[in-house]
């Protein structure tokens, strides 16, 4: 079956850095685009930016350019994103998905990982 | 950046009704548009891509049309399972950009 696993829910402090994960499975990682989106509470989809595990070629959407960091490490199938000084404002449901070319559709989404920032 | 613009952002239905949503993109994006389905407290899944290629295991109820500006998403003879949120995504440039959602609540 393919599938992204994602890493479970965080509760952190302004401030504080943050790494969560995307696990995919059933098909060759490498070859399919990993991206992420946003989703605040009671809000609609962001979409955050995008890597190709193959060539760790990365985009990012202007919105969120400079706040996050995008990375993989295809020898564990295990994409990431990453924050190095979180805010009250990153509070948010965050889904990684996969696009068979960066043009596509996204036909595969993981369960998501919601991320609290509070004091 | 490409806007789209979904229309209705909220409807109540009733079963059996037949149901369409709308999306306008801010400049043309050929048929890169596609159809996701968001249930409460669910990640999203894919319905249609490419305006009107429907995935598999999607109800036949569910079709998409459009090209170029304007598309839409039809929902004939709605199901009590269908209440959830629908969001269009356009892939013809980057950044990628979702549709503000429209959320169907069933009678």
């Amino acid at each position: 079956e393919v599938q992204l696993v994602q890493s479970g829910a965080e509760v952190k402090k302004p401030g504080e850095s943050l790494k969560i994960s995307c696990k995919g499975s059933g098909y060759t990682f490498k070859n399919y685009w990993i991206g992420w989106v946003r989703q605040m509470p009671g809000k609609g989809l962001e979409w955050m930016g995008f890597i190709y595990p193959g060539d760790s070629d990365t985009t990012y959407s202007p919105s969120f350019q400079g706040q996050v960091t995008i990375s993989a490490d295809r020898s564990i199938s295990t994409a990431y994103l990453q924050w190095s000084s979180l805010k009250a404002s990153d509070t948010a449901m965050y889904y990684c998905l996969r696009q068979p070319g960066g043009g596509d559709a996204f036909d595969i989404w993981g369960q998501g990982t919601m991320v609290t920032v509070s004091s | 950046e490409i806007v789209l613009t979904q229309s209705p952002e909220f409807q109540s239905v009733t079963p059996k009704e037949k149901v369409t949503i709308t999306c306008r993109a801010s400049q043309s994006i050929g048929s890169s548009l596609h159809w996701y389905q968001q249930k409460p407290d669910q990640s999203p899944k894919l319905l249609i891509k490419y305006a009107s290629q429907s995935m598999s295991a999607v109800p036949s109820r569910f079709s998409g049309s459009g090209s170029g500006t304007d598309f839409t998403l039809t929902i004939n003879s709605l199901e009590t399972e269908d209440a959830a949120a629908y969001y269009c995504h356009q892939s013809s440039s980057l950044p990628h950009t979702f549709g503000q959602g429209t959320k169907l609540e069933i009678k």
